[in-house]
Parts: C-alpha cells; structure tokens; sequence
C-alpha cells in the first residue's frame, strides 16, 4: 500500500531555533500533499496544502513566514517552522495525495512531535 | 460550509460486541465520506470510503460504514470487536467549491474496547 514517512518522529529543540520536517512519499508520486496540526486530544487541523513546484496555499490564520513549506520533488515536501516558540509545540502530521491513483484517498504519514522549550 | 459531526467523544464496547461510531455530515451535494483511525502517537490510517455506488461500504480490519443520505450519516460499524481496535477514529468529508483538494476532519471518537 501506499506509504509516507516523515522525519523526525520526533524534535526537541529551543525557543528561536528553526526546525525542518520531511514528509516523503515513498512507493508513489504526490503533486499535493498536506501539513497539518494535531493538539492534544483534538482534530486534525489543516495548515496548508502543499503543490509541487508551485508556492503552498495556506489555510486563514496560519503565518506563511513562520511555516515555510518547500514541495520541490513528486515525493518530498518539507515543512519549516521558523524561530519556533513554546506554542508552536504540537504534533505535525503530512500527507500526501497519490497523483497517479484514486486521488480521494490522502495517506498520512506517522506524524512528528514537536516540543520547543 | 461543509462540516461533520461526531457526536460522542468516546464509545466503550465489550470485546466481542457489535461497536458503531457515529458521524454526521452537511455538505451540499454529493458528499465523499472517509473513515481513519489513529492509534497512539502515530499518523492517521486510512479505513474506508464512500464515493458513490453501494451505501454499505467494507474497508480495513473489518469494518464497515454504512451511508444514509436521508439522515446525512455515515456511521462505522464492526459485528465483533478487538481490543486492538482501541484508538482514535476521524470521519471526514472532502471540501467542496474552492476547498475540493481538502479534507475536513470531525473531532474524534475514542473507541476503548474493554476484555
């Protein structure tokens, strides 16, 4: 079946460091592919969507120069969270569209926590 | 604007026992119905999915949900179930209008299935 991977599974690092997370398709080619944010306990929120070789089109509320997203091959996209803060600790999870299948289906990748002290 | 509703945070069940998890949806249109399942730190699996065709529709692990346009539902269901089916279970429903690429996720249902 279709398979993303994302590292790191997990990050920890200090306030006003940035932090880049890999999210990769692994057995298929995604033009699109999704970054979202997970609070404990709560639903999946978007952030932003993620197209290959063109600029993310981020959700309302989400700072574009804070979450850099990068989508520059049909299986890696990359998510930067730039000088990070304390609140920006949550677990992020990708996923990814398979271009040449069912385009319905996302298939997620197992997420990355991330905890900025 | 399209939602879903899942209107029980958790559902306790009997291993062995017939479980459903409840999910209501508004959209206009057609709608296209996911399921996914979450288990502990770990990203989302797909389970199953309604498009068009058959309103019972069979996935992953033995589940299977059942679309009910009449009472906008789509409720997952296992005749049996597993104390490995303990986890956290997404409906979702594709955006519709300039949101078509999207999914948008219900809370959540915390299925614990007791021995």
């Amino acid at each position: 079946g279709a398979v993303v991977s994302q590292h790191p599974s997990r990050v920890i690092c200090k306030s006003g460091t940035s932090v880049k997370i890999e999210c990769r398709s692994l057995d298929f080619q995604a033009t699109t592919m999704f970054w979202y944010r997970q609070f404990p306990k709560q639903s999946l929120m978007l952030m932003a969507t993620s197209n290959e070789g063109s600029k993310a089109t981020y959700e309302q509320g989400v700072e574009k120069d804070k979450f850099l997203i990068n989508h520059a091959s049909l299986t890696l996209s990359t998510l930067t969270v730039t000088s990070a803060h304390p609140e920006d600790s949550s677990f992020y999870i990708c996923s990814a569209r398979d271009s040449g299948g069912v385009w319905e289906t996302q298939y997620f990748g197992p997420g990355t926590r991330l905890l900025v002290l | 604007a399209q939602s879903v509703a899942q209107p029980e945070d958790q559902v306790n069940v009997a291993e062995g026992n017939p479980l459903t998890v409840k999910c209501t949806y508004s959209v206009s249109g057609n709608p296209y119905l996911f399921w996914y399942v979450q288990y502990p730190n770990r990203g989302l699996q797909f389970l199953l999915k309604y498009i068009t065709g058959d309103n019972l529709v069979k996935g992953s692990y033995g589940f299977e949900a059942e679309f009910n346009k009449s009472q906008t539902s789509f409720h997952l269901k296992k005749p049996s179930a597993l104390v490995s089916d303990s986890a956290l279970y997404f409906c979702a429903v594709r955006g519709q209008g300039g949101g078509y690429n999207k999914l948008i996720f219900g809370a959540g249902t915390r299925l614990a299935v007791h021995p």
